[in-house]
């Protein structure tokens, strides 16, 4: 069954720092997400990207983020200058179509910022 | 806002016990309705999702959920557990025809079986 994966599975930044966290949906998907969950808490939404654009993001979705579809394949989320509180798993996910159809998750990249 | 509450953190059963974990959210449209579930090291896989019709829906692995509208509940249930059914499990709501496919999710439960 087609999977969506993530890379890197972990990774260390320190504080201040750029990050870019890699994504490669299911190819015949059209739909992107971005969530993360922070240690202990709930998966939150951060942004959903379709034809090239986002197409809504949450609060959490500051300048600091955003969002790319570089290539027919990668998706990527890049945080411009990390803060201790971007530290959280983050999970990619797509679809075929929006609402309808279920969302398949990536293993998600675990960001520690030091 | 659209929220999701699951009425469990931990839940912790033996093996042949049956399982009903608790999903309520509050919004008052239309919504979709998913179970995923997430074992050890993996990521989150589907069980089960309403969309409409027949609100008695059934997953994989033996799972079936409940949309009740009347109740804003969606809870999952498993006649009899098994061991490999250890993992956390997250109800998730979208809304329907507004929203482009973002999923609020409750908090998880934490579901521990002994054998």
């Amino acid at each position: 069954e087609p999977e969506v994966t993530q890379t890197p599975s972990h990774q260390v930044t320190q504080m201040g720092q750029e990050v870019i966290l890699r994504c490669v949906p299911i190819s015949n998907h059209l739909y992107f997400y971005w969530y993360r969950q922070i240690l202990g808490q709930k998966v939150e939404f951060l942004v959903s990207f379709y034809n090239n654009e986002i197409s809504e993001k949450s609060e959490i979705f500051d300048d600091q983020f955003s969002v790319e579809r570089p290539d027919g394949s990668n998706f990527t989320l890049k945080i411009r200058s990390t803060k201790l509180e971007d530290s959280a798993m983050y999970f990619c996910a797509s679809s075929e179509g929006q609402g309808d159809q279920p969302q398949h998750f990536g293993d998600g990249t675990r960001l520690s910022i030091l | 806002a659209q929220s999701v509450s699951q009425h469990n953190h931990h839940v912790i059963l033996s093996e042949a016990a049956s399982l009903e974990l608790g999903c309520n959210y509050s919004y008052g449209g239309t919504v979709n309705l998913f179970w995923y579930v997430q074992y050890p090291g993996q990521h989150l896989q589907l069980l089960l999702k309403y969309f409409s019709g027949d609100p008695l829906v059934k997953g994989i692995k033996g799972f079936e959920a409940e949309f009740i509208k009347s109740k804003f509940s969606f809870n999952l249930r498993k006649p009899s557990v098994q061991w490999s059914d250890t993992a956390e499990y997250f109800c998730a709501v979208g809304i329907y025809g507004t929203s482009y496919g973002k999923l609020t999710f409750g908090q998880g439960t934490i579901l521990t079986v002994h054998p």
